[in-house]
């Protein structure tokens, strides 16, 4: 149980152009969904934190014009990039949680998406 | 600022040996404290949680030691072997709201 996808996997996407990753827990509901953003070797970064059929909440230094968060089902988030750039390249982990749950309060994390902007 | 201070930042060990790694906290308010293994390309998975009522929870060869009056917590990996070789991430959270992950071990076990 508790399993996220995320797709696609991993994209290309010329500077400039816009990129849409979609987030979905597959055998649960998710109230919430939660963005990252990791560089090689480093750490998970709080992009953003979304709510079924509510305007996300971004972390400061996130530009929400910029990274689009939809939680538009209790099962699906997507993260749009618009008009990315090079430095925009990077790991992409969405993550979710099911907050109506009682018990355990883990977030499943999806298998990340790998951007490059060339 | 770091909310979770995570050492080392790499680890070597033996196959066969003992893989230690810590993390501390400052915020007194965390009352969940999980670990994830991360494989390259791949997202973070859950290996153990604990929760600061209990000083040491156990699961396979996976073992969280938690002091909480120091503010400290601990994975240890006993018999590690290759496969265990990943990044391994503590973090600490209030409620599960909101998560703070350490700044990561890379552990290698050499056969």
């Amino acid at each position: 149980g508790a399993v996220v996808s995320q797709h696609p996997s991993w994209v290309i996407c010329k500077s400039g152009t816009s990129v849409k990753i979609e987030c979905r827990s597959l055998d649960f509901q998710a109230t919430t969904m939660f963005w990252y953003r990791q560089f090689p070797k480093q750490s998970l970064m709080l992009m953003a934190t979304s709510n079924e059929g509510s305007k996300a909440t971004y972390e400061q230094g996130v530009e929400k014009d910029k990274f689009l968060i939809n939680h538009a089902s209790l099962t699906l988030s997507t993260l749009t990039v618009t008009s990315a750039h090079p430095e925009d390249s990077s790991f992409y982990i969405c993550s979710a949680r099911d907050f109506r749950r009682q018990g355990p309060v883990e977030q499943y994390f999806g298998p990340g998406t790998r951007l490059t902007v060339t | 600022q770091q909310q979770v201070k995570q050492s080392p930042q790499s680890l070597i060990v033996q196959k066969g040996g003992i893989s230690i790694i810590n993390c501390a906290y400052e915020n007194t308010a965390f009352d969940y404290f999980p670990w994830y293994q991360q494989f390259p390309g791949k997202g973070p998975a859950l290996l153990i949680a604990i929760r600061p009522d209990v000083s040491e929870k156990k699961e396979g060869r996976f073992t969280i030691s938690f002091n909480k009056s120091a503010k400290q917590f601990s994975l240890h990996i006993m018999d590690s072997q290759p496969g265990d070789s990943a990044t391994y991430f503590c973090a600490a959270s209030i409620s599960g709201n909101q998560f703070y992950f350490g700044t990561g071990t890379s552990l290698t076990v050499i056969p």
